[in-house]
Order: C-alpha cells, then structure tokens, then sequence
C-alpha cells in the first residue's frame, strides 16, 4: 500500500499568512492527489483534486502543486474560517490511503 | 444537489452486528463508484471499502476484509455497509462517499452515522 506523509502534524498561523501544509507518497503517484478540509464535527470537504485542480467554490486563495513524491497545499491569506484540519490523499490506486492530518490553529 | 444521507449506526456490543445505509440523490446513482470512509474518534480518516458503479469491482480495507461486505442497489439509489464481527476499534463516524470522474477525487460526502462498539 502507498504510505501518505504529512507535515506539519500542527501548525499555528495568524488572520493573512501563508501557510503551506507538505505531503509525500510512499511511491510515484503522478499527480493522483487530492487534498480535503474538514472542521470538527463536520464531513470532509474536498479543495484540490490532480494535485492542483480547485473543486468549484473552493476560495482562489488555496493552490496545490507537486507531482511525483512530493506535494504541497498553499494557502494565501489566511482566512478565520480556514483554521481547520486538512489531510491529502493518494487516488493512484486501491487503497486510497489518507495522510495523518495537519491542523491548522489560530496562533 | 448532490446528497448523501447515512443511517444505520448506533451502539452495538463485540462481535454484533450492524448494516448502515446511504440514500443517495441529486446525481445519476449507477454512474458513480462509491465509498465508505470512516474515522476514529480524534483520529484521521481511514478509506473502509469501494464499490463501482456496477459492483464488478469492490475492495476493502485489511482491517475490515472478512467482516465488512459492501454493496449497493442501483434502483433505489442505495450503497449498504453489512458489518460483522465487530470489535471495539470498529468504533467511528462511518461516511459515505462518492468518487468523482477526473483523477478519483471523494467529491461528496454524507454527514457520517456514528457507530460505537462496546459492552
């Protein structure tokens, strides 16, 4: 199975940073890459699919690149209702396997 | 609208059972390849299984094959998760998912139905 590494786990950050939140796969999965947000108690939402795709809706200040390995989700100008949990997602093949999380906070 | 509406979860004791449901409207049903996801208290997600869009493909997680069996009614719109021989670490908010076209992405999520295994 491909192995989904995120990082930061945590990250703090204040109203109008940039933060940039990194994942890496296990083994090339082009640009099979999906990230998603989610806010507690909430369902995932999807922001960025083939690694760099905005869903529609999603805010332009979210942006996603990367291919191969290595893969990063930048968000410009941080907003209040961006602080959240964000996890990136291999679709490369089954399993479709989840990377460990990276939680956003209001510093 | 696309929704996707869970039920079915609740408490069960180990090694019980339960079948959660997911009704699904606003998009063409048995076009789309469907999941269940599911996560742990405080934890991340885990992808749980897959159905496509005819059942002819279904996978399943390690950790749920042999107990867990997906399935899925085109004509009422309908994915199923049957598990059995469920055990404490079955304990999570189980969302039903679909899967978009270009490049997979898990486009729609259900609100998640809660199960929680314990005695």
């Amino acid at each position: 199975d491909i192995q989904m590494t995120q990082s930061p786990s945590s990250l703090s950050a204040s109203v109008g940073d940039r933060v940039t939140i990194t994942c890496r796969a296990s083994q090339n999965i082009n640009n099979y890459l999906n990230w998603y947000q989610q806010k507690p108690e909430k369902a995932p939402k999807l922001l960025i699919y083939i690694a760099s795709t905005l869903q529609s809706g999603v805010p332009s200040r979210f942006s996603g690149s990367g291919s191969g390995t290595d893969f990063t989700l930048t968000i410009n100008s941080l907003q209040p209702e961006d602080f959240a949990t964000y996890y990136c997602q291999h679709s490369y093949d089954n399993p479709y396997t989840f990377g460990q999380g990276t939680k956003l906070e209001m510093k | 609208e696309v929704l996707l509406v869970e039920s079915g979860g609740g408490l069960v004791k180990p090694g019980g059972s339960l079948r959660l449901s997911c009704a699904a409207s606003g998009f063409t049903f048995n076009s789309f390849k469907m999941n269940w996801v599911r996560q742990a208290p405080g934890k991340g997600l885990e992808w749980v299984s897959s159905i496509s869009s005819s059942s002819s493909y279904i996978y399943y997680a390690d950790s749920v094959k042999g107990r867990f069996t997906i399935s899925r009614d085109n004509a009422k719109s309908s994915l199923y998760l049957q598990m059995n021989s469920l055990r404490a670490d079955d304990t999570a908010v189980y969302y039903c998912v679909r899967e978009g076209y270009s490049g997979y992405p898990f486009d729609y999520w259900g609100q998640g139905t809660l199960v929680t295994v314990s005695s």
